[in-house]
C-alpha cells in the first residue's frame, strides 16, 4: 500500500512566478490537509480539503489556494511567489472518519524561490 | 487557539546516555498531544500520541512521554540513545473534536554523539 505521495520532490522557481505541487492521499483517506515548514522551523497549517471543499484554514494570504478532485488527491497552489515561500510543503491524509492520530505524512515537495 | 513551546532547540547527548525533549502547550480546550520526528530530508513520522486515559504513553523506537495537564507538559524521553535517533523532533497539538489540524512546536535537533 502505497503512503502519501508528493510531487514534484524539488523545484525551483523566480519571484513571482505560480507554483503548482500535488498530493495523493494514502489509500481509503479522504482528507488532505497541506503544511508549510520554513527552514529550522515546524510544519504550519495551511489548509484542509474534504469533499472537494476547504474546511479549514490557517493563517496565510489568499495567494494560496488549493483544489481536491473526487479522487481525493489534491493540489497546492501559490501566485506571485516571494522568497519567503522557500519551503518545505507537506501534505498529509486522514482516513475516512479518522481523527488527527491517523494523519499520516508525505514526503513534501521542497521549493525554492530565487 | 493552540500554542507550542519547544523549550530547547538542540540537545547534544552521548550514545546509550538518556535524553528528556521538552514540550509545553497552551490551550483553552482539552487537547490530543502527539510527537513526531523528521529525519533529514523526509517527511514527519509518529513517535506516540496522547488521545485520553494513562498519561504515560509509550511509543515506536523505545520513546515514551508523560502528559502533565496541570504543568501542560508533554516531555519526551528515551532512557538509551543511538546514534540513529538523531533527528529532528517536534511537539504537536489537536483540538479535540477538530477537524484534524495541528499545530506544531518549532522543533528540536536531536544529536547522539558517539
Amino acid at each position: 500500500d502505497a503512503g502519501v505521495t508528493q510531487s514534484p520532490t524539488h523545484l525551483i522557481k523566480t519571484r513571482g512566478q505560480q507554483v503548482t505541487l500535488r498530493c495523493s492521499p494514502k489509500s481509503g483517506h479522504d482528507t488532505v490537509s497541506w503544511y508549510q515548514q520554513a527552514l529550522g522551523q515546524g510544519p504550519q497549517f495551511i489548509f484542509q480539503y474534504y469533499e472537494e471543499e476547504e474546511r479549514q484554514r490557517g493563517n496565510f494570504p489568499d495567494r494560496f489556494s488549493g483544489h481536491q478532485f473526487p479522487n481525493y488527491s489534491s493540489e497546492l497552489n501559490v501566485n506571485a511567489l516571494l522568497l519567503g515561500d522557500s519551503a518545505l510543503y507537506l501534505c498529509a491524509s486522514t482516513p475516512v472518519g479518522g481523527g488527527p492520530e491517523t494523519q499520516y505524512f508525505g514526503p513534501g515537495t521542497r521549493l525554492l524561490v530565487l | 487557539a493552540q500554542s507550542v513551546t519547544q523549550l530547547d532547540s538542540q540537545v547534544p547527548v552521548f550514545e546509550e546516555a538518556p535524553v528528556e525533549l521538552r514540550c509545553n502547550y497552551s490551550s483553552s480546550v482539552s487537547v490530543y498531544l502527539f510527537w513526531y520526528v523528521q529525519y533529514p530530508n523526509q517527511g514527519l513520522q509518529l513517535l506516540l500520541k496522547y488521545l485520553s486515559g494513562s498519561t504515560l504513553v509509550k511509543g515506536i523506537n523505545g520513546f515514551e512521554a508523560e502528559f502533565n495537564k496541570s504543568q501542560t507538559s508533554f516531555h519526551l524521553r528515551k532512557p538509551s540513545v543511538h546514534i540513529s535517533d538523531t533527528a529532528e523532533y517536534f511537539c504537536a497539538v489537536s483540538a479535540t473534536g477538530s477537524a484534524r489540524q495541528l499545530t506544531f512546536g518549532s522543533g528540536t535537533q536531536l544529536t547522539v554523539l558517539p
